[in-house]
């Protein structure tokens, strides 16, 4: 397996523009995760879903941000419009049960000037 | 709330210099604690879970122990190559997310 895949691996926008990273999570793994790292404050939870449906979104900093799975190996989190301090690291995750470890993509790092 | 705290921030050892890495955690109810390693650039890498009080689990030469409120990450005779972010998190019962700590940013020199 492949394991966890993100793309793009690096982006550079310009504030104000619109961002969407993208998960293929590995197969068979009921629940994706969506992280971002920051120096400040650490791996965040933003959302995770189980089964393609969105459970816990309370990690989403605001409504610029919104993260779809419309089938179960594919994933987006876009933001919209983006702002400079959105500049991060984007980690997307999968599980084949919530309790199960979690493994992780190689992350997005995003840039926003 | 639920919190993790991890310490040192960073830690330099010299190869073969045997030492630990500290989180603690502050949950009701514990169902499991998480350790993952970190190298620069990449995701995080699944190392151990741990259940409950008093266990150990051991990987090539790092070995995870658990009690009421703190979890060890023991590195025997490190290797450069043990230089990596370690990281815990926890999850508690019924929930199914993980809250991370901030890492110790480890440094093996040879």
């Amino acid at each position: 397996d492949a394991g966890v895949i993100q793309s793009p691996r690096h982006e550079v926008t310009e504030m104000g523009q619109e961002v969407t990273l993208r998960c293929k999570p590995i197969s068979g793994h009921d629940y994706l995760f969506w992280y971002r790292q920051t120096m400040m404050r650490g791996l965040e939870l933003l959302i995770y879903f189980n089964n393609n449906v969105p459970i816990d979104d309370s990690g989403m900093p605001e409504d610029r941000f919104s993260a779809k799975m419309p089938n179960a190996s594919f994933s987006t989190l876009k933001i919209q419009p983006s702002e400079p301090r959105d500049s991060a690291v984007y980690f997307c995750a999968s599980s084949l049960a919530a309790w199960d470890e979690q493994f992780f993509g190689p992350g997005t790092r995003l840039t926003v000037l | 709330e639920d919190q993790v705290t991890q310490s040192p921030e960073a830690l330099r050892l010299q190869e073969g210099e045997s030492s630990s890495l500290n989180c603690s955690y502050t949950v009701s109810g514990l169902r499991g604690l998480f350790w993952y390693r970190q190298d620069p650039g990449k995701g995080p890498e699944f190392l151990f879970t741990l259940y409950s009080a008093g266990e150990e689990k051991e990987k090539e030469r790092l070995k995870a122990t658990l009690t009421k409120k703190e979890s060890f990450l023991h590195i025997t005779a490190p290797k450069p190559e043990d230089s990596a972010t370690y990281l815990c998190a926890v999850q508690k019962q019924g929930a199914q997310k993980l809250v991370f700590g901030q890492g110790t940013r480890l440094t093996i020199n040879p």
